[in-house]
């Protein structure tokens, strides 16, 4: 079965600073996809991010880049520049290509101090 | 145009009740997914169903029984209530597998057992 591993259940970052939120994962499968959503306190779930398992290049999306290590299986999540709103829960998810089954780790909660 | 939607939004029911949830996507995908989120926040997997088949029930009690009637409908009823089924109820949706593509998310069902 796949595992998703966040080891920070919470972390600080300064306004305009930058910020690694770690995420390993498990799974014996070649194919597989690799995302990260944010939960405000409103709590809708936002779609940041994806990395495929077969892709060369890290992903990015403005402020946001995923440094996917697949021999170490890491996709850590880089917010650069954190700005106030980006305080949140961050969710590190996988989803097995051959399967219908998305699964999410335990979170890590992001404050921005202003 | 709401891509997934959830009804309730709120649900306050007494324990031994049997209630439901519905969710609605509109955006054509093949796949949808219940999750619950507990009061720490973690996101764990109930079923996921594609093209109206169910692909995975995480071992979640019998009481819970999903329904799809078409592939943009996904609703979830559950029996005889229990304290412990207090937690926020999110429906998603993807392309399906085969496809690395993130799960949109409804606004999530905050159920309460009183």
């Amino acid at each position: 079965a796949q595992k998703i591993t966040q080891t920070q259940p919470g972390m600080f970052v300064q306004e305009k600073e930058a910020v690694t939120l770690d995420c390993t994962y498990d799974t014996s499968d070649p194919s597989y996809g690799l995302f990260w959503y944010k939960q405000p306190s409103s709590g809708e779930m936002i779609f940041l991010i994806y990395q495929g398992s077969y892709d060369q290049q890290n992903a990015t999306e403005g402020r946001y880049s995923l440094n996917f290590q697949k021999a170490r299986k890491s996709a850590n999540l880089v917010i650069s520049a954190s700005q106030l709103g980006d305080s949140a829960m961050y969710f590190c998810a996988m989803h097995r290509r051959n399967n219908n089954d998305m699964r999410f780790g335990a979170g890590t909660r992001l404050t921005v101090k202003p | 145009d709401t891509a997934v939607s959830q009804t309730p939004k709120y649900l306050v029911t007494q324990m031994g009740n049997d209630k439901s949830i519905k969710c609605e996507q509109n955006l054509g995908h093949d796949t949808m997914y219940w999750y619950k989120q507990d009061s720490k926040k973690f996101l764990k997997i109930m079923f996921s169903y594609n093209n109206k088949e169910l692909i995975i029930n995480e071992t979640v009690p019998n009481r819970f029984s999903p329904k799809s009637p078409d592939k943009a409908h996904l609703n979830l009823h559950i029996n005889s209530l229990e304290l412990g089924d207090s937690a926020v109820y999110f429906c998603a949706s993807s392309r399906g597998a085969g496809l690395n593509t993130e799960a949109f998310f409804g606004q999530g069902t905050r159920l309460t057992v009183v």
